[in-house]
């Protein structure tokens, strides 16, 4: 089946750490796509990449960083410096030239404890 | 005043019943629209996607798209239980790689 994957579906993490989370697509899309969501906030753009070796920084790309080696493959690492860690994280990817709608993963929940 | 407006709810409705959703939004540049739903932690799943302005069908839903006045709605037709989830109005302004502004989200509760 074709889709994209998140994992973990929970990570819990101590202050002062960094942890990546994982998103894998088989759609052969060109662009991927990593939100953040809040209660009450809706999902707001962390970190976007149209082609392989080129990321773009979203809305609230602070203490956040990508990388895009693959196709396939687009893990989001939230660093030591972002301040309010605690988030449900969706990674999406759209097949861009004339598709413009995008396909989520089932999301990571981290909690920094 | 923010790009994209959407009320958060809940909105409850009974089985049966038609429900309205809503979103209005600023930016005139806005071509491509899009409602997704969402269930309790899971990932949005796309459910209608428009260009431009008019009506989409697709089963009991419809989409309806009316720039003129900046409007978005989605109508769901005998309304299910099942239905019960936050549905995300998301817009861009072109095709291809391009990022989508999202809604709030809307919670819709149908009870049996």
């Amino acid at each position: 089946d074709g889709g994209i994957t998140q994992s973990p579906k929970y990570l819990f993490r101590k202050e002062g750490q960094n942890v990546t989370l994982s998103c894998e697509q088989n759609l052969n899309h060109d662009a991927m796509y990593w939100y953040r969501q809040d209660p009450g906030q809706g999902l707001r753009l962390i970190y976007y990449s149209q082609i392989v070796n080129d990321f773009q920084k979203g809305d609230i790309a602070e203490g956040y960083s990508v990388s895009r080696e693959k196709k396939e493959s687009f893990p989001l690492t939230v660093t030591s410096a972002q301040k309010n860690p605690t988030a449900f994280y969706l990674c999406a990817s759209s097949g861009g030239r004339e598709n413009t709608e995008a396909f989520f993963g089932q999301g990571t929940r981290l909690t920094v404890v | 005043q923010k790009e994209v407006e959407q009320d958060p709810g809940p909105l409850s409705v009974p089985e049966g019943a038609i429900v309205s959703l809503n979103c209005t939004y600023s930016n005139s540049a806005f071509q491509y629209f899009m409602w997704y739903r969402q269930y309790s932690r899971k990932g949005p799943e796309l459910l209608m996607y428009t260009y431009s302005s008019g009506n989409k069908e697709d089963g009991r839903f419809t989409a309806q798209v009316d720039k003129s006045s900046k409007y978005i709605s989605l109508f769901i037709r005998d309304s299910q239980p099942s239905d019960s989830a936050t549905y995300l109005c998301a817009m861009s302004r072109y095709s291809g790689y391009s990022t989508l502004t999202f809604g709030k989200g809307t919670m819709l509760l149908v009870s049996p």
